[in-house]
């Protein structure tokens, strides 16, 4: 089975930094996704890691330690509409289901 | 360019009705198809996936079940709603080839069972 937890709500102001962590454990890892979900939207994809490392896409950065079973999500130069929450997830080696954390809200404040 | 549907985008439905949930996707064959539950302020919860016609694989037990009566369509369906049923249903799909399965939402269903 699959354990993933991430923090239930981060606050932040528009232009800072702000890192959103989560850590799994799991029967089988493949890889790890992080998606966005604005209020009473689907969510939409961000980033895929697979590898150990950081991988960099704009304003966001994701970041996996397997070994750890530990992600971090990085949103810099923050802006209002980057208020929704965050949704880490795992793969199991067969790649077909997701498994999803509980989600992290991020406020961004003027 | 893929895109999937997904109706009605709400439903208020009084306990112990049916119900009956569609999903489509164009653009693409043998996808993967998935639904989830998201209930307020939560996570989504896998319900079922499927990868190909008449395969379902359920993930949690409960009063729902899931179709695929053809290729790229995913019907969700309940014979007697319980008011824990309520949330936003999601309909997902992704590639069944390939290295890693990034998933494409639909845009939900928001059911409320009064």
């Amino acid at each position: 089975g699959q354990n993933i937890d991430q923090p239930t709500e981060m606050t932040a102001t528009e232009g800072a930094i702000v890192q959103i962590n989560c850590t799994y454990q799991t029967s089988g890892f493949n890889g790890l996704f992080w998606y966005q979900q604005h209020a009473g939207e689907a969510p939409t994809f961000l980033s895929y890691n697979v590898l150990d490392g950081l991988e960099e896409k704009g304003r966001f950065s994701s970041f996996l330690s397997r070994s750890k079973g530990y992600s971090y999500l990085l949103l810099k130069e923050l802006q209002m509409k980057d208020s929704a929450s965050y949704l880490c997830a795992v793969t199991e080696a067969a790649g077909n289901k997701l498994t999803f954390g509980g989600g992290t809200r991020v406020l961004v404040k003027p | 360019s893929q895109t999937i549907h997904q109706w009605p985008a709400t439903l208020v439905q009084p306990v112990g009705s049916p119900l009956s949930l569609e999903c489509t996707v164009e653009g693409t064959s043998n996808p993967n198809l998935y639904w989830y539950r998201q209930a307020a302020g939560r996570g989504l919860q896998l319900l079922f996936y499927s990868v190909g016609i008449g395969q379902i694989s359920s993930e949690v037990p409960q009063n729902l079940s899931a179709s695929r009566p053809q290729d790229r369509q995913f019907i969700l369906s309940s014979k007697k709603l319980l008011l824990s049923d309520s949330g936003f249903y999601l309909c997902a799909w992704s590639t069944s080839t390939g290295g890693w399965y990034e998933q494409y939402f639909g845009p939900g269903t928001r059911l409320t069972v009064t």
